[in-house]
C-alpha cells in the first residue's frame, strides 16, 4: 500500500508564529499534493495544493514547499492564529487521467495559543 | 455554488443491519469519491465514480458498495454492519481528473 507519513502527530505554537508540517510520499508517480484543513464535526476542506512541477507555492500566509527528489512536501503557516487550531491533512493523489484516489497522511492537530 | 452536501449526517445503527448513505455532488461535478475516517485508521479511500461507472476501489470488503446515477448524485451501502464500521464516512466531488476535490461534511454513522 502506497503510504504518505506526515509528521508531527501534534503541534503547538504561539500566535504569530510558524507552523511547519511535513509530508513524505513513496509513490512517484503522484501528481498532485493538496493539504485539507479540518475542524471537528466538519469534513475536510481544502487549504492548498501544488503540483510537482514547481517547488513552491504561496498563498496568503499559506506555503508549500515541494522537494521532488526527497518526495517530502511540507506546509508552512505563517503568523499562525487561533482561528488555525486544526488539524491538517497532507495528501497525494494518483495520477490524473486515470481513478481519481487521495492518500492521506494521518493528520498533525495543531493547536495556536492566544 | 452549493457544496457537497451528505445525508444523513447521523445515523445509529445496529451490528448486522444494512445502511445507505447519500451524496449529492457539486453542480457540474462528474466524479465522486467515498472516504472512511475514523480515528486509528485515518481517512482512507473506498471508491470513486465516474458517469455511473466505478473506477476505482480501495482494500475494503465486499460489504461496501456504491453507486452513482445519471445526475452524478451517488450512494454508498454497507450490508451486515460491524461495530468496527463505526466511522466517518465522507464524500468529495470534483469537475474533472484535473481538478480538486471538494468534500461534504460527512455522515457519522455509530454501529452499536
Amino acid at each position: 500500500q502506497q503510504q504518505v507519513k506526515q509528521s508531527p502527530q501534534s503541534l503547538i505554537v504561539q500566535k504569530g508564529g510558524i507552523s511547519i508540517i511535513n509530508c513524505a510520499y513513496e509513490n512517484t508517480a503522484f501528481d498532485y499534493f493538496p493539504w485539507y484543513q479540518q475542524f471537528p464535526g466538519k469534513g475536510p476542506a481544502l487549504l492548498i495544493a501544488i503540483r510537482p512541477d514547481v517547488s513552491e507555492k504561496k498563498e496568503g500566509r499559506f506555503t508549500i514547499s515541494f522537494n521532488k527528489s526527497a518526495k517530502q512536501f511540507s506546509l508552512h503557516i505563517m503568523d499562525s492564529q487561533p482561528g488555525d487550531s486544526a488539524t491538517y491533512f497532507c495528501a497525494s493523489q494518483s495520477p490524473s487521467g486515470s481513478a481519481r484516489q487521495l492518500t492521506f497522511g494521518s493528520g498533525t492537530q495543531l493547536t495556536v495559543l492566544p | 455554488k452549493a457544496g457537497v452536501t451528505q445525508t444523513p449526517r447521523y445515523l445509529i445503527k445496529t451490528r448486522g443491519q444494512q445502511v445507505t448513505l447519500s451524496c449529492s455532488p457539486i453542480s457540474g461535478h462528474r466524479s465522486v469519491s467515498w472516504y472512511q475516517q475514523t480515528p486509528g485508521q485515518g481517512l482512507q479511500f473506498l471508491f470513486e465514480y465516474f458517469s455511473e461507472t466505478q473506477r476505482n476501489k480501495g482494500n475494503f470488503p465486499g460489504r461496501f458498495s456504491g453507486r452513482q446515477f445519471s445526475n452524478s448524485r451517488s450512494e454508498m451501502n454497507v450490508s451486515t454492519l460491524e461495530l468496527g464500521d463505526s466511522a466517518l464516512y465522507l464524500c468529495a466531488s470534483s469537475l474533472s481528473d484535473y481538478n480538486e476535490q471538494f468534500f461534504g461534511p460527512g455522515t457519522r454513522l455509530t454501529v452499536l
